[in-house]
């Protein structure tokens, strides 16, 4: 039983396009992240939510719009694809939040853009 | 700025051997530190952590140690086996500008040879 699942795991899409990636955690967490990977390696944090409240967006363009609609989901939106969207986004949950962080974050399998 | 920083992209150990992965961080302030193992085309897991208040934290063959004045961990695997060969991240736990997040390494890709 999965504990961070997100779909799908590959996406191809030409650019300009709108496309979704969907995230869930059965952990009962309250705060879940966006996260991008990308071709240099480097994990850099995207938007962060805490009981479905935006707690951390960091410097990421509008074209990504992330949505809650429950504790335990957090889906990203991308509007209009570019050739640098692709990447591969991790979506991760935790409990901790503030002075409660002394804990890990559990992620999911990532998903894989490419963008042509 | 990079606050968590893993300057050997790579490594490579011999199976038996000690797996030595160093990690340096810039802010005083981060206070927990976790490891990550990563495996191609699979997300981050857990491995282990540390809280700013110790110095060594161990978990079966895998040890981690924090020198907060030197503001550097290190994670040692001992004795290093080929399903350890993966990529480790090492994160901090802390706040910039108010708000608390997991901040990366770049990673460093371990390979242990049989």
């Amino acid at each position: 039983d999965t504990a961070v699942s997100q779909t799908p795991k590959y996406l191809v899409t030409q650019m300009g396009n709108d496309k979704s990636i969907k995230c869930e955690q059965n952990l009962g967490h309250d705060t879940m992240y966006w996260y991008k990977q990308d071709s240099k390696k480097f994990l850099k944090i995207m938007f962060s939510y805490n009981n479905k409240e935006l707690i951390i967006n960091e410097t990421v363009p509008n074209r990504f719009s992330p949505k809650s609609p429950d504790k335990a989901h957090l889906n990203l939106h991308i509007n209009s694809l570019e050739l640098g969207d692709s990447a591969v986004y991790f979506c991760a949950s935790s409990q901790g939040y503030r002075d409660r962080g002394e804990t890990e974050a559990f992620f999911g399998q990532g998903t894989r853009l490419t963008v042509v | 700025d990079q606050q968590v920083k893993q300057n050997s992209p790579s490594l490579s150990v011999q199976e038996g051997r000690i797996s030595i992965l160093n990690c340096d961080y810039t802010n005083s302030m981060f206070d927990y530190f976790l490891w990550y193992k990563k495996y191609p085309a699979e997300g981050p897991t857990f491995l282990i952590s540390i809280s700013s208040i110790k110095d060594k934290n161990e978990d079966g063959r895998f040890t981690v140690f924090l020198n907060k004045s030197a503001k550097h961990l290190s994670l040692h695997i001992v004795p290093s086996q080929p399903g350890d060969s993966a990529v480790y991240f090492c994160a901090a736990w802390g706040t910039t500008s108010g708000t608390y997040k997991y901040i990366f390494g770049t990673g460093t890709r371990l390979k242990v040879l049989a």
